[in-house]
């Protein structure tokens, strides 16, 4: 069965470290994926997008996430946190034949301590 | 350009009543799409529309149901409210080239008593 997985359900990370949010899925083909951030009572915001060529991809707000096609996985990272990046993080998938109905891991909450 | 808009952002129904949500895609994206966020079962897809058609359908009972205007803008149904349908639901819009991602609005917070 198709599925996205979000191992981590919350992260504390102090301000000016590193974070990294991982997520594995199970497609029988390369899906497209994303990463998404939504702040308490807001909707989702896209992050960053990966669909073709360069693994390695940059995003909005210093983040970047790398495909690992061999471990079905594309991690999300930041070299140095802000308080403004306490927020739950979700990734998600399209098929390539139908990208329009994502399905999303259940979600990464971030908090960010002093 | 104007993000994606929803109206109305909070809703208050009693269970046994229908509800009606808007929403108004980025100009020009011709997709838009459904999807209800709860704290048990996270996001999860509804439907999505293009060019007044409905092209996906999530597992969601008959109840739920949605329409696209020649306009793109969208609206979604729910009718006989259960206490289970609390929930955000959230209106994206993505363009016709494949990869680019949907683009969220801030959501209808709908909670049923």
């Amino acid at each position: 069965a198709q599925s996205v997985t979000q191992p981590d359900i919350h992260i504390t990370v102090s301000e000016g470290a590193s974070l990294e949010l991982r997520c594995n899925y199970s497609y029988g083909a390369t899906p497209y994926l994303f990463w998404y951030v939504q702040s308490p009572g807001q909707g989702l915001q896209l992050l960053l997008k990966y669909f073709s060529g360069d693994t390695l991809v940059q995003g909005i707000k210093g983040f970047e996430a790398e495909f690992k096609r061999s471990q079905s996985s594309f991690n999300l990272r930041k070299p140095s946190v802000h308080w403004s990046d306490a927020a739950e993080y979700f990734c998600a998938v399209g098929l390539r034949s139908n990208d329009y109905k994502l399905s999303f891991g259940a979600g990464t909450t971030v908090t960010v301590r002093a | 350009k104007a993000g994606v808009t929803q109206t109305p952002r909070y809703l208050i129904k009693t269970r046994g009543q229908q509800v009606t949500l808007s929403c108004s895609p980025i100009s020009g994206h011709r997709s838009v799409s459904w999807y209800q966020q709860t704290p048990g079962q996270g996001l999860q897809f509804l439907f999505e529309y293009f060019s007044e058609t409905q092209r996906n359908k999530g597992n969601f009972p008959g109840r739920f149901s949605g329409r696209q205007f020649s306009n793109s803008r969208s609206e979604m149904n729910v009718s006989t409210l259960e206490l289970g349908d609390s929930a955000l639901y959230l209106c994206a819009s993505s363009s016709t080239d494949r990869g680019i991602g949907q683009y969220f609005g801030p959501g209808t917070r709908l909670t049923v008593t």
